[in-house]
């Protein structure tokens, strides 16, 4: 599956290290998001772009950045981050924000370790 | 805002038996509930969706159901196979011009489909 993508799929870092994740869509959609997965939580809704604006930041942490370029690719800077963090971090895309029945494809995710 | 509850957390079949995996919201203007599978070390990908103007939609093995009143929705898949085995996650969310495409996950239902 080639739809969405994410790189890395694994990463180690220490907590003053400085990362980034990366995910790119081919799909042609206009909204990308991030979320947390963590065992035993609901997937967790962090940002959203919808056409490179950012609409939602669902009470992030600064620690986490997030940049969109343009609409196919999505980034998610780390900094200073703590051994919580660790996670799976899911990026997805819609074709359009603003439609809540627009199917959400995820990309395979980047597990996340924070030592 | 939203709160998705999902049960139960693993549930464990014969193959060929039914899963019945329940949900229940508590916003009352949510009306759009997809379900996503998540196979082992795989991204969440959509299997089936229904909006709150139905009360049930099938499609082959699997079917969704909606009781809007009792605000529960459930995911029933009969003649269970093997490869039916994966974590599913139910998710809900309100239907609102530009309101936005914002899912509230359940926690995920651990399917184990034995031989």
């Amino acid at each position: 599956e080639t739809g969405v993508t994410q790189t890395p799929r694994h990463l180690v870092m220490g907590m003053t290290n400085k990362k980034s994740l990366k995910c790119e869509q081919h799909l042609g959609h206009n909204a990308m998001y991030w979320y947390k997965q963590s065992a035993k939580k609901p997937l967790e809704l962090m940002f959203v772009y919808n056409f490179k604006e950012q609409t939602e930041n669902n009470s992030v942490p600064s620690r986490f950045s997030p940049e969109c370029p343009n609409s196919s690719h999505l980034f998610l800077h780390l900094h200073t981050l703590q051994p919580e963090d660790s996670a799976l971090y899911l990026c997805a895309s819609s074709q359009d924000w603003t439609s809540s029945t627009d199917t959400q494809y995820f990309g395979p995710g980047t597990r996340l370790t924070v030592l | 805002g939203e709160n998705v509850e999902q049960h139960p957390s693993t549930l464990s079949v014969q193959e060929g038996d039914s899963a019945v995996i329940k949900c229940t919201y508590s916003d009352s203007a949510s009306n759009y509930f997809p379900w996503y599978k998540q196979e082992l070390g795989k991204r969440p990908q959509l299997i089936i969706d229904i909006r709150s103007n139905v009360g049930e939609k099938k499609d082959q093995r699997i079917a969704v159901t909606l009781n809007k009143t009792a605000k529960h929705f459930s995911l029933h898949i009969t003649e269970t196979q093997p490869e039916d085995s994966a974590v599913y996650f139910c998710a809900a969310t309100p239907i609102l011009t530009g309101g936005g495409n914002k899912l509230t996950f359940g926690t995920g239902t651990q399917l184990k489909v034995e031989l």
